[in-house]
């Protein structure tokens, strides 16, 4: 088993839909990344969170510590959000350890 | 101004040579690492430099060998390529070990 699982890994969305991305990991972290990939292949830093909850326009990211999952959202969406999304949690030696991508459509 | 470069791009070669990616940034940056992201775009880390010292070397073949000539350049090579090396190489970098993380375009490297 993966110590980082990402659900669910396709979604399919509508224009406009509000979307969510769940990330659950199993070891102790000092940082949790969502990374953005396009299909053109270039990996984006999202967020980096440790606690509590980030915004940057349409995208949300939180995280519960206590629970070990953290969630991506994303308002309003739009067809070029369509992309896969990755989450990676920092682990014992500063080491990046990543899920395995939500694979994100969203149709007009 | 592009922030974390990688060449080539695209390197096609044959199963037995030896071959190098290399990875620039800009960003003033001391730290960087080496990604590589299977056919099924599962990402792991490879190797990390902070200020031109080895910090991070994963369960990695021989073959493959990182060289950091300052902090702004982390170089990849590999020898003797095998198939199983077919892969996307991303370069990244970040301001300290636990900051956030840049990445280069990737380098798809196809062994035949």
């Amino acid at each position: 088993k993966n110590e980082v699982e990402q659900s669910p890994q396709n979604l399919t969305a509508q224009e406009g839909e509000f979307i969510t991305i769940n990330c659950s990991y199993s070891v102790g972290i000092s940082a949790l990344h969502w990374l953005q990939q396009h299909p053109g292949g270039g990996i984006v830093s999202l967020f980096m969170l440790s606690s509590g909850k980030k915004k940057h326009g349409r995208l949300i990211a939180t995280i519960n510590i206590q629970e070990k999952h953290s969630s991506l959202h994303i308002t309003a969406s739009h067809p070029r959000d369509s992309a896969v999304y990755i989450c990676a949690v920092r682990s014992n030696g500063n080491k990046l350890v990543f899920g395995a991508g939500t694979i994100l459509r969203v149709k007009s | 101004d592009t922030a974390v470069s990688q060449t080539p791009k695209y390197l096609v070669t044959q199963m037995g040579n030896d071959k190098s990616i290399k990875c620039e940034q800009n960003l003033g940056h001391d730290t960087m690492y080496w990604y590589k992201q299977d056919s099924k775009k599962f990402l792991k880390i490879m190797f990390s430099y902070n200020n031109k010292e080895l910090i991070i070397n994963e369960t990695v073949p021989n073959r493959f060998s990182p060289k950091s000539p300052d902090k702004a350049h982390l170089n990849l090579h590999i020898n003797s390529l095998e198939l199983g090396d077919s892969a996307v190489y991303f370069c990244a970098s970040s301001h300290g070990p636990s900051g956030e993380q840049y990445f280069g375009p990737g380098t798809r490297l196809t062994v035949t």
